[in-house]
């Protein structure tokens, strides 16, 4: 398997551009989930998804943050308007059971707002 | 108060010493726990879970949970400096009907030859 897989790897865009980050989680695995990594916050939970229905989006930050997962095999974050205080590592992870015994996280995408 | 704490560190030991990491959690009724090691520039990779009351050996790595002084600690024995990296603690959380997976900030480890 590939793992789940991210992109871009890196994403450099200016001040109130419309950022998409992508994910395709292993198949099979039931539970999606969106981080946000910062030196000051550590590894945040954004929101997750189970069986492509988001079940806690708590962790959202604001209105310009969404996120989609139209099918079992893909899942979007959507930053609009992008700030320069949303420049983090953002990860996609997947689980196959709610117990997170297989919880593995993509390589992430390095998101600078400039 | 945060879910699950750890110290910052940086946490520097001497190659061929044991590491000791720690971590507190807040939730009273988690049920699963993990260590996760995460390199710099890299995403976190698993490399222990614990379930129960006690220890559990893999390797040169010892996982301890005590339920009730809501406490995990990670052992990392005949450390390496390739062992340098930042360790996350991660706990199972219940709430709104759904378990999710807090992480802490992590402990930065350092292994110096």
């Amino acid at each position: 398997d590939a793992g789940v897989i991210q992109s871009p790897r890196h994403e450099v865009t200016e001040m109130g551009q419309e950022v998409t980050l992508r994910c395709k989680p292993i198949s099979g695995h039931d539970y999606l989930f969106w981080y946000r990594q910062t030196m000051m916050r550590g590894l945040e939970l954004l929101i997750y998804f189970n069986n492509n229905v988001p079940i806690d989006d708590s962790g959202m930050p604001e209105d310009r943050f969404s996120a989609k997962m139209p099918n079992a095999s893909f899942s979007t974050l959507k930053i609009q308007p992008s700030e320069p205080r949303d420049s983090a590592v953002y990860f996609c992870a997947s689980s196959p059971d709610r117990a997170f015994s297989g919880y593995t996280f993509g390589s992430g995408t390095r998101l600078t707002v400039v | 108060q945060k879910e699950v704490e750890q110290n910052s560190g940086p946490l520097s030991v001497p190659e061929g010493a044991i590491a000791s990491l720690n971590c507190t959690y807040s939730d009273r009724v988690s049920q699963s726990f993990f260590w996760y090691r995460q390199y710099s520039g890299k995403s976190p990779e698993l490399i222990m879970s614990i379930y129960s009351n006690g220890d559990k050996e893999d390797g040169r790595f010892t996982a301890q949970l005590n339920k009730a002084s809501q406490y995990v600690s990670l052992l990392i024995r005949d450390s390496q400096p390739s062992d340098s990296a930042t360790y996350l603690c991660a706990v199972t959380s219940f709430s709104g009907g759904y378990n999710k997976l807090i992480f802490g900030a992590g402990t930065r480890l350092a292994v110096h030859p």
